[in-house]
Parts: structure tokens; sequence; C-alpha cells
């Protein structure tokens, strides 16, 4: 089982419309969860942490279920510059190889495509 | 403010040739990164570092060798290029020391190809 899936898409989506991701997870005890934006042929950025309690930052919406090990991240009033790839991230915990920092595990990423 | 700055951002390699990849943060951070990023894969990591000093293996570390210089700059090393490491490389730092629970910032990437 892979540690962190996403739908890969693409999702196409209308300008102004409402749409959601849903990311889940293996590691029952992952302890860190993020959402990331790429843009094509660039760095990933992070959009935002999620946290036990969801979160939101202005359109977007982040939460998340330990239960059942999905986070969601659901973008409202979507705009033209919100298409990008969305990356779903997880901290395993227990870090690698047991050292210090944790890197990060990285879903492969949900491909929004928001159109005129 | 420069972040996380990479170079070089693009490298056309032979194979068998050597290359250093130079990463450097200004952000102060305690720990630093090295992923790859190939299509239908998702971002791996390499190897990273938790601290001035100390480095350690991540997912896919052969055929890499990495040096954290001193708490800005963290290098990754291909001694031996292979076309399978055609891929565009990431660096990232993070205050860390807390699990993970600190994003990471990443650079904007070295696209290198291994002919």
């Amino acid at each position: 089982r892979k540690e962190v899936e996403q739908d890969p898409g693409p999702f196409n989506v209308p300008e102004g419309a409402t749409v959601a991701f849903n990311c889940t997870y293996s590691n029952s005890a992952s302890q860190s969860f993020f959402w990331y934006r790429q843009d094509c042929r660039k760095e990933p950025k992070l959009l935002m942490s999620v946290y036990s309690s969801g979160n939101e930052d202005g359109r977007f919406t982040a939460q998340l279920n330990r239960a059942s090990q999905y986070i969601s991240l659901l973008i409202r009033d979507s705009k033209l510059s919100d298409s990008a790839t969305y990356l779903c991230v997880v901290n395993p915990g227990g870090g690698y190889s047991g050292g210090g920092a944790d890197g990060l595990t990285f879903g492969k990423g949900t491909h929004l495509i928001i159109q005129p | 403010n420069a972040g996380v700055t990479q170079t070089p951002k693009f490298q056309v390699l032979k194979t068998g040739q050597s290359m250093t990849l130079q990463c450097a943060q200004d952000m102060n951070h305690n720990s630093m990164y090295w992923y790859r990023q190939d299509p239908g894969m998702g971002l791996r990591l390499i190897y990273y570092s938790a601290s001035e000093g100390t480095t350690d293996k991540g997912e896919v570390p052969n055929g890499y060798n990495v040096s954290r210089l001193n708490k800005r700059e963290f290098s990754l090393r291909l001694e031996s290029a292979a076309p399978s490491q055609t891929s565009v490389y990431f660096c990232a730092s993070s205050e860390a020391g807390h699990r993970g629970n600190q994003p990471q910032h990443f650079g904007d990437g070295t696209r290198l190809s291994i002919l």
C-alpha cells in the first residue's frame, strides 16, 4: 500500500465552482500534514498546514480525519490562477533510519484545471 | 528574500561524468533535504541533514553523496552519473527539530539530463 495516495485527476472545473480533493495516508502514526501547490515546472510551495480541528485560509479549507486516515482540501470560488497540481504531504513520524529531522512523504499530486 | 537557492538550474552530463549540485538557504534553518522528482513518481527523498554536521539517507540514496558544508549549505554529488539519474532535483530546508511539524521551503530546482 502506498503511503500517501491521491487521485491524479485531472479535475476540470469551471471558474467559480467549488472543488474538493481527498488524500489517504497509510501510517496511523503520522504526525504532520500539509497541502502544497506545484505549478508546471516549478518548485512545490506550501499552501497550508492541516490541523486536527480543521483550518481555513481564505477560499481554502483543510480537514483531517485521523480515524479514517484522510485529509481533504476544499477550494471555494475557484479562480483561473488556482490551476496547478496539489500535493498532499504527510510526515510519517519516526524519522528515516531513526534519524532526527524527517523528510516528508509526498503524494503524487492531483492536477486541477480551472476553465474560464 | 532569497530563501533556498540552487545552482545550476540546468545541466546536461554524459554517462560517467561527475557533478555537484549546490544548495544554500538564508533562513537559518537547521534541516536541509534533497529530493528528486520524476514523472509519475512524485517527490522522493534522497538525503537529508537534520543539523549541521549530520547527514542521513532517505528513500533513494544510491548513486549520490551529500555534504553539509555549514548551516547554510548542503550539496549533492553524483560521482558517476547514470541515465536513471535524469530528473529534477529539489533542495529544501526547514526549522525542524520538532519531528517534522515544520513545513519545508523549496528551491526552484535543478533540471539534470544524463545522456
